[in-house]
């Protein structure tokens, strides 16, 4: 079984701050999803990244994957009180191929940017 | 596009009975997945249905099962409820050759 681990947890921090949260795993991934989930909604997609040493940026999330692909992070910029939700990493076990529909999650990051 | 979208938004059921929850993909998605969420677990992956087939299974018990239907709509069923499956249910929709999933906003289920 193809475990992401998540850190950390838990993260509290006021606006303006920068912060990271990790994702790693012991296994390859063909790929790695992260996404945002606020309560009571679904995950919604920021970004997928697929190939090792990858980065990409989405205004001021960073999102960088592994060279060895078994690792990511999310690196946020300056937060603001928007960014505050669950933030998720997810793979596709494997190699991809018929896996593509079966993601493994991570726990979770919970974020709260506070004024 | 429309977006992945769940029916019902909510639910409450009692122990024993049995739920049956509807998602419709982004249309040409022809893969659809399932997941549970919970506070404990976190999000698990149910199953996967793709072209009216399953193509992929989670853990769970035979309680949980699944179908698609021909425009690619699926819908789930949980039998004999427990309270332990009080959760947030999501479906996802894919093209179901690639990595991307993008997921409907869920179905909270409540079993008193």
């Amino acid at each position: 079984t193809q475990l992401l681990e998540q850190s950390p947890q838990f993260l509290s921090i006021q606006e303006g701050e920068n912060l990271t949260v990790y994702c790693n795993s012991s296994s390859v991934f063909s790929s790695l999803q992260w996404y945002r989930q606020e309560p009571g909604e679904g995950p919604v997609l920021l970004v997928t990244v697929v190939t090792g040493g990858e980065v990409k940026k989405l205004k001021r999330l960073t999102f960088q994957f592994g060279d060895a692909r078994k690792d990511s992070s999310l690196h946020i910029t300056a937060a603001q009180t928007g960014d505050t939700g669950l933030y998720l990493c997810a793979g596709p076990p494997g190699a991809g191929g018929t896996s593509y529909g079966k993601l493994t999650f991570g726990q979770g990051t919970i974020l709260t940017v506070h004024p | 596009k429309a977006g992945v979208t769940q029916t019902p938004r909510y639910l409450i059921k009692t122990r024993g009975q049995q739920v049956t929850l509807s998602c419709s993909p982004i249309s040409g998605h022809r893969s659809v997945s399932w997941y549970q969420q919970t506070p404990g677990q976190g999000l698990q992956f149910l199953f996967e249905y793709f072209s009216e087939t399953q193509r992929n299974k989670g853990n769970f018990p035979g309680r949980f099962s699944g179908r698609q239907f021909s425009n690619s709509r699926s819908e789930m069923n949980v039998s004999t409820l427990e309270l332990g499956d009080s959760a947030l249910y999501l479906c996802a929709s894919s093209s179901g050759r690639q990595e991307t999933q993008y997921f409907g906003p869920g179905t909270r289920l409540l079993v008193l």
